[in-house]
């Protein structure tokens, strides 16, 4: 199992431009979900997914999108990207949160935004 | 939702020594309470978890202690080792929104 995949590892982006980032998990977790990480902030929610079809919000999720087509794939969408949202990214995945399974994470999306 | 507070933000500790960390959380029906550790650069990793139905839970030189009462929770470690030196993160959840605290930084001096 490759568990959770991220790309791109590193980015670089003018204020406006949008982009996604890419996660993938083949655990066949219902569970998916994206974390921002800044200093000093810890790890913030950003959006999640209980399943295929099935999105919410988390703490911080102004300025992002996300679907869930497939079990497999949870995209992080930045609709027109600020500097505030210079950040490590993080996807994650797991059996199921509310059940007190493991949150697994990728190994991590840095993005710059100049 | 649940806000997770995290004390302290930075601990440094001889080698040998004990070093101990804690979180308080403000939803009373949270129920899930894991810790994360990460190393520079790297993805956070889990390393020990507790349940709502436990006061306590060991794996080797790590434990953590759940009061519900008061509404927080604590990770110990003993006998501390340079390659325990990290960042630290306790997180709560009761439903699917996991919330976390804002880190830890250990230091273990040789």
């Amino acid at each position: 199992n490759a568990g959770v995949t991220q790309t791109p590892k590193f980015q670089v982006l003018k204020t406006g431009q949008s982009m996604t980032l890419q996660c993938a998990q083949d655990m066949n977790h219902e569970y998916m979900s994206w974390y921002r990480q800044d200093p000093g902030m810890g790890l913030r929610l950003i959006h999640y997914s209980v399943g295929a079809g099935i999105t919410d919000q988390g703490e911080v999720p102004n300025g992002y999108n996300v679907s869930r087509s497939t079990t497999e794939d949870f995209p992080l969408r930045l609709l027109s990207a600020a500097p505030s949202q210079t950040s490590v990214y993080f996807c994650a995945s797991s059996l199921g949160v509310s059940s007190g399974n493991t949150i697994y994470f990728g190994e991590g999306s840095w993005l710059t935004v100049v | 939702g649940e806000n997770v507070e995290q004390h302290p933000s930075t601990l440094s500790v001889q080698e040998g020594d004990s070093a101990v960390i804690k979180c308080t959380y403000s939803d009373s029906a949270s129920n899930y309470f894991p810790w994360y550790k990460q190393e520079l650069g790297k993805r956070p990793q889990l390393i020990i978890d507790i349940r709502s139905n436990v006061g306590e839970k060991k794996d080797q030189r790590i434990a953590v202690t759940l009061n519900k009462t008061a509404k927080h929770f604590s990770l110990h470690i003993t006998e501390t080792q340079p390659e325990d030196s990290a960042v630290y993160f306790c997180a709560a959840s009761q439903s699917n929104d996991m919330r976390f605290g804002a880190g830890t930084r250990l230091t273990v001096k040789p």
